[in-house]
């Protein structure tokens, strides 16, 4: 079955770089998707691709079968749910994690 | 643009009752989509359209149908509501030049099945 793991929370000290990890046994996964998501929001993309990338403080490291999503500096106001997705080639939909609670303590 | 919207943002049910949520993108997006958001369980697909006039099953379709109306609007309709189906339901929609699956969601129909 193809599914999406990570971890169901990831605590950090304020300042610090929290990294929240993924991996995937989804068939012929390319892309991965990183996403943030605040109770009673929109989920919103932070970072994407098939290689390396960062977006202001969010860096994203990219294996075949993993992913990592680095914070930068990170503060008490991201705190959240963080859902890491991946899709196959030639496919319309992408396959969610189970969403990582970011926990932050100053 | 509003990007994508969905009504109503809550709703309480009795089992039994029906309702449909609807969802709208401006983004001029062909394939949109259908979640369902419970705890411990993050993001689960119930129903996708990958254009108007088509619809195709997702990972949790059971208890649900939908309509593509056009190319803007996707509604999601419960026949006989279930507590089963208390969730959190999120529609989004694709983007299609980039050359990647990057979904925008909307802001979320928090339904309570009584």
């Amino acid at each position: 079955k193809d599914q999406v793991f990570q971890p169901s929370t990831v605590a950090s000290s304020e300042g610090a770089v929290v990294e929240i990890f993924c991996n995937h046994s989804v068939s012929n996964a390319y892309n991965f998707f990183w996403y943030l998501h605040f109770p009673g929001c929109a989920p919103r993309l932070l970072v994407k691709g098939s290689k390396p990338s960062q977006q202001g403080r969010y860096n994203m490291t990219y294996e075949r079968f993993s992913s990592s999503l680095l914070i930068l500096q990170v503060r008490e106001a991201d705190a959240a749910v963080y859902y890491c997705a991946c899709e196959g080639r030639n496919t319309d939909k992408l396959i969610f994690g189970t969403g990582t609670r970011l926990q932050v303590f100053p | 643009n509003a990007g994508v919207t969905q009504t109503p943002k809550f709703q309480v049910l009795k089992t039994g009752q029906s309702m449909t949520l609807q969802c709208a993108q401006d983004m001029n997006h062909n394939s949109m989509y259908w979640y369902r958001q419970d705890p411990g369980m993050g993001l689960r697909l119930i129903y996708y359209s990958a254009s108007e006039g088509t619809t195709d099953k997702g990972e949790v379709p059971n208890g649900y149908n939908v309509s593509r109306l056009n190319k803007r609007e996707f509604s999601l309709r419960l026949e006989s509501a279930a507590p089963s189906q208390t969730s959190v339901y999120f529609c989004a929609s694709k983007e299609e030049t980039s050359g990647y699956n990057e979904q925008f969601f909307g802001p979320g129909t928090r339904l309570t099945v009584l």
